[in-house]
């Protein structure tokens, strides 16, 4: 069966300081993977989207890389801030009936 | 751009009675979205997927007496629990997007709470 697990419950670093965030799938083939940020009692808001056809992907200080060998995606936020503090979610996408499998998320957080 | 606008954000309720969720796409049209529940400290569980114009299509386990989906103009969808229990009692999250490939936009979500 499909899975899809994001390291550790929680990943405390100091604030300046950059952030890795691992995805590992097994089972799936996905055609997009797609990374969100959701604070506590709202729904997620989309960061970034990469295609299998691509290594990487970045905005701002947030880089996303994606291999379809090792079937794993890594999330770096670089000079991180309190305010980066939040579950991160990894979505895979099969590209065809649009529905999205999340992961179990990380929950970030950014101390002074 | 790409708003998801849901309602009510929070609900307490007697058991037995349904519970209306509305969700709406603020400017843009969606002609799919999404129906998502989410235990605490867990992920968010795909519900169902919402056509506009046609029958909801809801994923394995999902009872679909229990949990009808509306989507009945290209801005609206609504999820109605019917005869809610204490073991409904969750927080539903509403998505929509604008296409193939392209990231999902979600409301922020409502809890409901049974008594």
């Amino acid at each position: 069966s499909q899975k899809i697990e994001q390291n550790s419950e929680a990943l405390n670093i100091q604030e300046g300081k950059t952030a890795t965030l691992t995805c590992n799938y097994t089972n799936y083939s996905p055609a997009y993977l797609q990374w969100y940020r959701q604070d506590p009692g709202r729904g997620p808001v989309f960061l970034l989207l990469i295609r299998e056809n691509e290594k990487e992907k970045r905005k701002e200080r947030l880089k996303v890389t994606f291999d379809t060998t090792l079937k794993q995606s890594l999330f770096h936020i670089t000079a991180s801030q309190p305010a980066d503090s939040a579950t991160y979610l990894c979505a895979l996408d099969p590209g065809t009936a649009s529905k999205l499998t999340f992961g179990t998320g990380t929950r970030l957080q950014v101390t002074l | 751009g790409a708003v998801v606008s849901q309602h009510p954000s929070w609900v307490i309720c007697k058991s037995g009675t349904s519970v209306k969720i509305e969700c709406r796409s603020l400017d843009f049209q969606a002609t799919t979205m999404f129906w998502y529940r989410q235990f605490p400290k867990q992920s968010l569980m795909l519900m169902a997927t919402s056509n506009e114009g046609s029958k909801a299509t809801y994923e394995q386990g999902v009872e679909k007496d229990k949990f009808l989906i509306n989507h009945a103009s290209l801005t609206l969808s609504t999820l109605t629990v019917t005869s809610a229990h204490p073991e409904d009692s969750s927080f539903y999250i509403c998505s929509a997007e604008t296409g193939t490939g392209q990231p999902q936009h979600f409301g922020d979500g409502t809890r409901l709470s049974i008594l």
